[in-house]
């Protein structure tokens, strides 16, 4: 699976959009960009993937470039309780029987 | 989204016994459950990959004979560690791989448990 690279920490504003960037340069043509986030001391939530349209569901939307190397998740509109570590993982869904291997991701704090 | 459990949600134990850990999948059907584990202020890590009704298959360094995984049911997969000691003390979470055919290609989601927090004196 290829590898990402993701800012260790950010903040944002409740209210206001959080952007969070994901470079994975080295991603083949078949590997999807997946996204979860842990919330403290609970198991990580899906919110998203892609292969390289956008997409959005409920949750966020996923903007990935044009050349697939980098991705960026949107959370609209941030709220407290969205303050938790994004993982942004890049693979092939079908390989490895599924398997997942998370970085060390982002830690996302929301501010009043 | 799908719900998968995990039964306890925390244990303490004495050392030198062993604790079974359960994950259910309880709106869909399983075929592959994973194992992670997740130290303090550390990312999570993959233990093993379960797959109903064969052998589980482990990460390099994790020890087949200390941490036994039964995948008995296609909604239900158990981890047991034996002889815990206080390293084995640890956050163990599990996900349930959800596949689903559409327009004659697989669509795969990863749900996860809410975790279990082992703590061995």
């Amino acid at each position: 699976d290829a590898k990402t690279t993701q800012p260790p920490s950010m903040d944002c504003a409740e209210g206001r959009a959080a952007n969070l960037p994901c470079n994975h340069s080295t991603i083949s043509g078949n590997e999807y960009v997946y996204w979860y986030r842990q919330i403290h001391s609970q198991g990580p939530q899906y919110i998203i993937h892609g292969l390289k349209n956008n997409e959005t569901n409920e949750m966020a939307s996923l903007i990935i470039t044009e050349d697939r190397k980098s991705s960026t998740l949107i959370l609209p509109h941030a709220t407290l309780r969205d303050t938790a570590v994004y993982y942004c993982i890049v693979r092939v869904p079908t390989d490895s029987w599924g398997k997942l291997q998370f970085g060390a991701g982002t830690q996302v704090v929301v501010t009043p | 989204g799908a719900v998968v459990s995990q039964h306890p949600s925390r244990v303490i134990c004495k050392s030198g016994t062993s604790v079974k850990i359960e994950c259910r999948s309880l709106d869909f059907q399983a075929t592959t459950m994973f194992w992670y584990r997740q130290f303090p202020k550390q990312s999570l890590m993959l233990m093993a990959t379960s797959n109903e009704g064969s052998k589980a298959t482990y990460e390099q360094g994790v020890e087949k004979d200390k941490f036994l995984i039964n995948h008995a049911s296609l909604t239900l997969s158990t981890l047991t560690v034996t002889s815990a000691h206080p390293e084995d003390s640890s956050f163990y979470i599990c996900s349930a791989r959800d596949w689903k055919a559409s327009g004659g290609k697989g669509q795969e989601t990863q749900y996860f448990g809410p975790g279990t927090r082992l703590l061995v004196l």
